[in-house]
């Protein structure tokens, strides 16, 4: 059973460009959170989805930042217009359920997005 | 609003010793869970023990043991006979059920450990 799939793992940019963060989550998991990781500091939560709905959005900045979770296909993070204060790794989290013995989240490998 | 702190942020430990990692946080909840993570240099976040609010016993994974103490919102982590590769930073984590049906990390600074040989 395959872990959680991020990719890529290291993405450069340039200010003012896109930037597309892809996240598949563990077979069978339909919840996808997203958090970031600035240097030196822990995990901050950014969103939380499920298929085609967003629960949860509460840590996205307000502006330029967005996220899906299609019927079909992975989870996406768009940074649009990227700024050098973005560069940070973005981790994405995928969890069976969301009671019970199934909170539990599994983490993926991340994406270290570097603006240049 | 829940903050986890853990106030060291490097520590060192000679190989095949024991070295405990503190842990406090802040909640008006009853009900929650706490994490310990292990991130290595490759950054994959790894989990290393769980801890249900709800349960007095303390969790132990192994070499891996807790001291919960609920009363002080203290969670702090034992790593008996620390091996080379336990050297990473470790991350206490806080959950909980919020309102919008969403359980969300909430993770401290980390710890940066270093296990000597």
């Amino acid at each position: 059973n395959a872990g959680v799939m991020q990719n890529p793992r290291h993405l450069v940019r340039r200010r003012g460009q896109e930037a597309r963060l892809r996240c598949s989550p563990m077979k069978g998991h339909s919840h996808v959170y997203w958090y970031r990781q600035l240097p030196e500091e822990g995990l901050k939560f950014m969103v939380y989805l499920q298929k085609e709905n967003i629960i949860d959005e509460s840590g996205m900045p307000k502006e330029r930042f967005s996220a899906e979770f299609p019927k079909e296909g992975p989870s996406i993070l768009r940074i649009q217009q990227v700024v050098r204060g973005d560069s940070a790794a973005y981790f994405c989290a995928s969890s069976l359920r969301t009671s019970g013995i199934s909170y539990e989240q599994y983490f993926g490998p991340g994406t270290r997005l570097t603006v240049t | 609003a829940q903050t986890v702190t853990q106030s060291q942020p490097e520590m060192s430990v000679q190989e095949a010793e024991t070295v405990t990692l503190s842990c406090t946080y802040d909640t008006s909840e009853n009900n929650y869970y706490l994490f310990w993570y292990k991130q290595p240099p490759s950054r994959q976040m790894i989990l290393v023990i769980r801890q249900e609010a709800y349960k007095q016993q303390n969790a132990t994974e192994n070499r891996f043991s807790v001291n919960f103490q609920k009363a002080a919102k203290s969670f702090s982590l034992k790593i008996s006979d620390s091996q080379l590769g336990d050297t990473a930073m470790y991350f206490c984590a806080f959950m909980k059920h919020e309102t919008s049906g969403t359980y969300k990390y909430i993770f401290g600074t980390g710890t940066r450990l270093k296990v000597l040989a």
